[in-house]
């Protein structure tokens, strides 16, 4: 069992939709990251968060420590949000440094 | 902005070649990774480096070397490539005063060894 899963694995959704992308994972961490790669390769990070809710811009990200589980929001989505996004944890154990992956959810926003 | 230049963005060699992925970033970062991206599987951390000369293992060292003689480049190196080598690879750099600080990514080497 990988230790973050990422669920859906694929998500097709039309303009205007909100879209909610789910993370959860199996350590105790200290922060956790959404990423996002657009094709052609380059990523971007989007969140850090250790707790709580952040938001920027129609992006929004959750955080449940207890459930050990986030959430990524994107409300009013449009065709420039279709991307692969990634969640991403730093867990206690080990150095600061180093981050464990999901496989990343693919998201295809249509007109 | 930060920026993390990967030097090729595709590339082909042949097995058992000699492979150099070159990557540079212009924040003045401690860290530096190489990680590589396969279908599935998501990224995995190759080798990292928090300071000149210092270099760590990741998850999936076999079949790789790296090199950090100056702070801004970190060099990833195929000594013999092999077709399971064929993949994307990904720099990152981050800064080490903050413990949770955020990467920055270059664009991406997508590699394929025939």
């Amino acid at each position: 069992k990988n230790e973050v899963e990422q669920s859906p694995q694929n998500l097709t959704a039309q303009e205007g939709e909100f879209i909610t992308i789910n993370c959860s994972y199996s350590v105790g961490i200290s922060a956790l990251h959404w990423l996002q790669q657009h094709p052609g390769g380059g990523i971007v990070s989007l969140f850090m968060l250790s707790s709580g809710k952040k938001k920027h811009g129609r992006l929004i990200a959750t955080i449940n420590i207890q459930e050990k589980h986030s959430s990524l929001h994107i409300t009013a989505s449009h065709p420039r949000d279709s991307a692969v996004y990634i969640c991403a944890v730093r867990p206690y154990t080990g150095t600061a440094s180093k981050l464990t992956f999901g496989t990343g959810t693919r998201l295809q926003v249509t007109l | 902005d930060v920026k993390v230049t990967q030097s090729s963005r595709y590339l082909v060699k042949r097995t058992g070649e000699k492979v150099f992925l070159e990557c540079v970033q212009d924040m003045d970062h401690e860290n530096m990774f190489w990680y590589r991206q396969d279908p599935g599987l998501g990224l995995r951390l190759i080798y990292f480096s928090y300071d000149v000369k210092m270099k760590e293992k990741g998850d999936i060292p076999e079949g790789y070397s790296v090199s950090r003689e100056k702070k801004e480049r970190f060099s990833l190196i195929l000594e013999s490539a092999s077709t399971n080598q064929t993949s994307m690879y990904l720099c990152a750099s981050s800064t080490q005063g903050v413990y949770n600080s955020p990467l920055h990514f270059g664009n991406g080497t997508r590699l394929t060894v025939t």
